[in-house]
């Protein structure tokens, strides 16, 4: 069954690092998303991508964060200068189109020290 | 604006019992909800969702989950629990009027499942 990947499974950073983290969508979704789950707390949306672009954003996803898609199978999130409070699980995940199901990854732990 | 409430953050059940897990939903429009669950170092995985069509849900795992508009709620069921379901499960909307691209998740209700 095809399933969303992502990398690496576990980071610890220093802050002030930059981040990214690797995801690669399932192949014939057009529609990606980025979730994090701070430990103990909700699952938060961050930002979804459309056609090169950012369809949505919350307002989590401040300057700090930014997404790409660099080629046809991998679509990126970095963090550009990390801080301590970044720390948390960051899923990666897509569906067919808007509205469709959302398929997630297993996610990538980010530890910011 | 949407939200959904859990209103359990942690339920125990014995094994072979019946599962209740409990969601309140808040939603302009006609909401799109679901459950997906998340066992220790795994990723989110879909249990069900509903979507406007038959008001009682069947997922996967034996789960199952009714829709009722008079009660905004979208409770999640199974008739026996197995330990395998000890998971923590998340009630999540989405506002289908909208785009559709944001998911609004409850904060979680761990299940336990004891022998």
């Amino acid at each position: 069954e095809p399933e969303v990947t992502q990398t690496p499974s576990h980071q610890v950073t220093q802050m002030g690092q930059e981040v990214i983290l690797r995801c690669v969508p399932i192949s014939n979704h057009l529609y990606f998303y980025w979730y994090r789950q701070i430990l103990g707390q909700k699952v938060e949306f961050l930002v979804s991508f459309y056609n090169n672009e950012i369809s949505e954003k919350s307002e989590i996803f401040d300057d700090q964060f930014s997404v790409e898609r660099p080629d046809g199978s991998n679509f990126t999130l970095k963090i550009r200068s990390t801080k301590l409070e970044d720390s948390a699980m960051y899923f990666c995940a897509s569906s067919v189109r808007a509205g469709n199901t959302i398929y997630f990854g297993e996610g990538s732990w980010l530890t910011v020290v | 604006a949407q939200s959904v409430t859990q209103l359990d953050s942690h339920v125990s059940v014995s094994e072979g019992t019946p599962v209740l897990l409990r969601c309140n939903y808040s939603s302009s429009y006609s909401p799109s909800l679901f459950w997906y669950v998340q066992h220790p170092n795994k990723g989110l995985q879909l249990l069900l969702k509903y979507t406007s069509a038959a008001t009682l849900v069947k997922g996967i795992n034996g789960f199952e989950a009714e829709f009722k508009k008079s009660e905004t709620s979208f409770h999640l069921t199974k008739p026996s629990a197995h330990m395998s379901d000890a998971a923590e499960y998340f009630c999540v909307v989405s506002d289908e009027n909208q785009a559709g691209t944001a998911l609004i998740f409850g904060k979680g209700t761990t299940l336990s499942v004891s022998s």
